[in-house]
């Protein structure tokens, strides 16, 4: 079972650079989420989604877009990376009543 | 959600039991309390979560006050694969994976 799959582990973007970061799971999960970490802090809510095509804001949502076309899949994209960008970035899943999340391994991202 | 606060660092004896406090003092009736780790920079894990009745599986038990203001997450027999840093989370549980995490106690299991 692949779970939570983040792509790609490990990104360095020009300040001004696009990009987008991929999130997939095969657990038929309606619930999505995307958090960032910052070195020795917790996780921060960035957006999330309750099922296709419904998205919501979370704690830190500027300089980010989500969408949700799918059960599976929640790309999140920066349309202009800056530094205050760089961080960890962790997709998690669920069922939407459910009790347990599950996290992907996360992307590393880096922005010069 | 309500607010948690947790000691920012603990230390533990390996193969002694760890008991990681919680204060949420203002957590609502239909709030449930959860806790997750996250060892060396991996994507957080689940480990349990209860509302008022104690809980244990097969990674930790939880011990909920009474009035429900505090809670302690217990490791019965921590080794240094426990070392990790641990969040305690209240929210609404129909609120499915929205967690919004504080700092979390860092624990070292130390031989």
């Amino acid at each position: 079972n692949a779970g939570v799959t983040q792509t790609p582990k490990f990104q360095v973007l020009k300040t001004g650079q696009s990009m987008t970061l991929q999130c997939a799971q095969d657990m038929n999960h309606e619930y999505m989420s995307w958090y960032r970490q910052d070195p020795g802090m917790g996780l921060r809510l960035i957006h999330y989604s309750v099922g296709a095509g419904i998205t919501d804001q979370g704690e830190v949502p500027n300089g980010y877009n989500v969408s949700r076309s799918t059960t599976e899949d929640f790309p999140l994209r920066l349309l202009s990376a800056a530094p205050s960008q760089t961080s960890v970035y962790f997709c998690a899943s669920s069922v939407y009543r459910g009790s347990e999340a599950f996290f992907g391994q996360g992307t590393r991202l880096t922005v010069v | 959600d309500a607010k948690t606060t947790q000691p920012p660092s603990m230390d533990c004896a390996e193969g002694r039991a760890a008991n990681l406090p919680c204060n949420h003092s203002t957590i609502s009736g239909n709030e449930y309390v959860y806790w997750y780790r996250q060892i060396h920079s991996q994507g957080p894990q689940y480990i349990i979560h209860g509302l008022k009745n104690n809980e244990t599986n097969e990674m930790a038990s939880l011990i909920i006050t009474e009035d429900r203001k505090s809670s302690t997450l217990i490791l019965p027999h921590a080794t240094l694969r426990d070392t990790a840093v641990y969040y305690c989370i209240v929210r609404v549980d129909n609120q499915g994976g929205k967690l919004i995490f504080g700092q979390g106690t860092e624990l070292s299991v130390k031989p």
